[in-house]
């Protein structure tokens, strides 16, 4: 009941498509649902986050959609480009009253082709 | 403002040895945590501090991995005797508070390699 599933494992779009990743939870009682970005030596580092309050929210070109009766979120890369070429996280975890322990999903190796 | 600071960023050791990981997390942080991340896999918590008190160590194998920060700031990881299974990055992140409200800030992370 704490595991987030993440897909694809992999991904590959070409420069200017639209990349989507998915999660689905079980844990009803997770709270708030961030994605985190990683590049190859570095640590994760928050792309950007949604509460189930939403059911959607967007920063540049990068959107979470947020469906809480299916217990599904997922990340859209809008017009992707090679820069974004990284693995990205989903997570979850309790609002401000816990710890704030996150459960990642397994990742998602994106490459975006120029 | 200075971010999470690790070291060593690499360290390779045999199997039944100790390792010893530092973090330096970013000032004015009291939620310290490590991560164990295993190649192709999402992190997975191994402890958090709240300053120098343990919040959660459900997931750390108290075995064979130690933790301790004191006086509040930097933070050591300790794996004695390391096993084959450890060899993963070790992250260390940090955030203004508890609450998964507060955004959590990850170092580079030290990659241990166990043969």
């Amino acid at each position: 009941q704490q595991q987030v599933k993440q897909s694809p494992q992999s991904l590959i779009v070409q420069k200017g498509g639209i990349s989507i990743i998915n999660c689905a939870y079980e844990n009803t009682a997770f709270d708030y649902f961030p994605w985190y970005q990683q590049f190859p030596g570095k640590g994760p580092a928050l792309l950007i986050a949604i509460r189930p309050d939403v059911s959607e929210k967007k920063e540049g070109r990068f959107t979470i959609s947020f469906n809480k009766s299916a217990k599904q979120f997922s990340l859209h890369i809008m017009d992707s480009q090679p820069g974004d070429s990284a693995t990205y996280f989903c997570a979850a975890t309790y609002g401000s009253s816990n710890t704030g322990k996150l459960i990642f999903g397994q990742g998602t190796t994106l490459q975006v082709k120029p | 403002e200075a971010g999470v600071a690790q070291s060593p960023r690499y360290k390779i050791i045999e199997k039944r040895q100790s390792v010893a990981f530092w973090c330096n997390p970013i000032s004015g942080h009291a939620t310290l945590y490590w991560y164990q991340q295993i190649l192709g896999q999402g992190p997975k918590l191994l402890i958090q501090f709240q300053n120098n008190g343990v919040v959660d160590d459900s997931q750390l194998p108290k075995d064979r991995f130690s933790a301790e920060r004191l006086k509040g700031v930097d933070s050591t990881l300790k794996i004695q005797p390391a096993k084959l299974e450890d060899s993963a990055v070790y992250l260390c992140a940090s955030s203004l508070d508890l609450g998964g409200a507060y955004e959590q800030y990850f170092g580079p992370g030290t990659r241990l390699t166990v043969t």
